[in-house]
């Protein structure tokens, strides 16, 4: 199994909801990571997360919250975003250790997200 | 710092044409070199990727050689279809350290006409 899986693939949310989207892989990958992109932009890197423990926090506003609560299972819990959070975010995984070979990340599909 | 710089799209060709997307790169160390690609509605897919320089990627006819006297990591192909149509990517990860970020360039839209 060579998949990272998302959901969902869809959401609508207001300003003044609480939702979470979710990530999976297992492909045995300690590395997870969350992006987002916004249209016709390279994607941006938002928080890592190895061996279960946060890594990097890339100034993220606290309005996003990451949790990884085994090594299988990435989430992103959102709470009183704004429009501008609208976009694609995009989970990744990789093998996660010091070797070069480990460099390769593995994305999903990502979840579409609208904040009305 | 790290950055990487691959051409303005958008980038019309047609279907059996050559392709090249040019890539170059900053970055300190020995990075290692990746081209991905994102299909309309969908997330980025791994095309190929190098880890050390003269190394050659290649995937589904596609090749980049990661070129460190010029700093360059192009895409070709040899002959494109139209189910190449696609946002390319090209990224760098600075080698050894194993959850570093990518760096991404800002992608260019492919489109092959029949």
């Amino acid at each position: 199994d060579t998949e990272v899986t998302q959901t969902p693939k869809h959401l609508v949310m207001g300003m003044t909801n609480k939702k979470s989207l979710k990530c999976e892989q297992h492909m045995g990958h300690r590395a997870m990571y969350w992006y987002k992109q916004k249209a016709k932009k390279p994607p941006e890197l938002m928080f890592v997360y190895s061996y279960e423990k946060l890594s990097i926090n890339e100034s993220v506003p606290s309005r996003f919250s990451p949790e990884c609560p085994n090594s299988s299972l990435l989430n992103l819990h959102l709470h009183a975003l704004q429009p501008e959070d609208s976009a694609l975010y995009l989970c990744a995984s990789s093998q996660g250790g010091l070797a070069v070979r480990y460099n390769e990340q593995f994305f999903g599909p990502g979840t579409r997200l609208t904040v009305l | 710092g790290n950055s990487v710089t691959q051409m303005e799209g958008p980038v019309t060709l047609s279907e059996e044409a050559f392709l090249t997307i040019n890539c170059t790169y900053t970055a300190t160390g020995y990075p290692s070199l990746f081209w991905y690609v994102q299909y309309p509605g969908e997330g980025l897919q791994l095309l190929l990727k190098a880890t050390k320089a003269d190394d050659k990627g290649s995937n589904k006819g596609f090749e980049a050689t990661y070129r460190k006297e010029t700093t360059s990591f192009h895409l070709e192909k040899g002959s494109v279809q139209v189910s190449d149509s696609a946002v390319y990517f090209c990224a760098l990860r600075r080698a050894n350290f194993g959850n570093e970020k990518l760096t991404f360039g800002t992608g260019t839209r492919l489109t092959i006409i029949p």
